[in-house]
């Protein structure tokens, strides 16, 4: 079965520094790969996706995640954090054969100014 | 476009008191839907998920029951509540036609408290 490992249960950072939140999945048969944001109190929401193609994905808000099948990692990085960016990150893989999304359990990013 | 709604937004429930929680989608016709669970401090556990009206699978053994009488409609239930049940709850929904990927779209979620 998939499983989803995210090392560091928070990130404390300095803002407008760059940080890397990791993420490694179990399984290198063909994986769909996910990043969402939960800020306080909230819902989940999708912050960038690896479907196929291109190994480097961007969002709109300055994040990038690179797909590294070898090391079966999907790690997610910000050159210059902001405030406004602290907040839960979650990393989730689907297979192509499955109705489920499995999570790791978060990395909490904390910017301080 | 679609959305997703949960209500309500919180509750304080006392031990041994039913719960139901109601998660409706709009602008979309049969969809995937699912029931998570977030404990404090922890990541998320899928708990139910439904692939159509009457269709429940469950992920784990616990105290809650989940039913679908409408294609848009998903109800989170417990008969009684117990401590342990206190959580964010967050349900979620993704096309059921067939598509190239799972993504998922998640409610503002409710935050039950059980005292």
């Amino acid at each position: 079965a998939q499983s989803v490992t995210q090392l560091d249960s928070q990130v404390p950072v300095f803002e407008e520094a760059p940080v890397e939140l990791r993420c490694n999945y179990s399984s290198s048969v063909s994986v769909y790969l996910f990043w969402y944001v939960q800020y306080p109190n909230q819902g989940l929401q999708l912050l960038l996706k690896y479907l196929s193609g291109s190994t480097l994905v961007e969002s709109i808000n300055g994040f990038e995640a690179e797909f590294n099948k070898s090391q079966t990692s999907f790690h997610l990085r910000k050159p210059s954090v902001h405030i406004s960016d602290t907040a839960e990150y979650f990393c989730a893989v689907s297979d192509r054969y499955t109705d489920k999304l499995i999570f790791g359990t978060g990395t909490r990013l904390q910017v301080f100014p | 476009s679609q959305t997703i709604h949960q209500w309500p937004a919180t509750l304080v429930q006392p031990v041994g008191s039913p719960l139901s929680l109601e998660c409706t989608v709009e602008g979309t016709s049969n969809p995937n839907l699912y029931w998570y669970r977030q404990a404090a401090g922890r990541g998320l556990q899928l708990l139910f998920y439904s692939v159509g009206i009457g269709q429940i699978s469950s992920e784990v053994p616990q105290n809650l029951s989940a039913s679908r009488p409408q294609d848009r409609q998903f109800i989170l239930s417990s008969k009684k509540l117990l401590l342990s049940d206190s959580g964010f709850y967050l349900c979620a929904w993704r096309s059921g036609t067939f598509s190239s990927y799972n993504e998922q779209f998640f409610g503002p979620g409710t935050r039950l408290t059980v005292l």
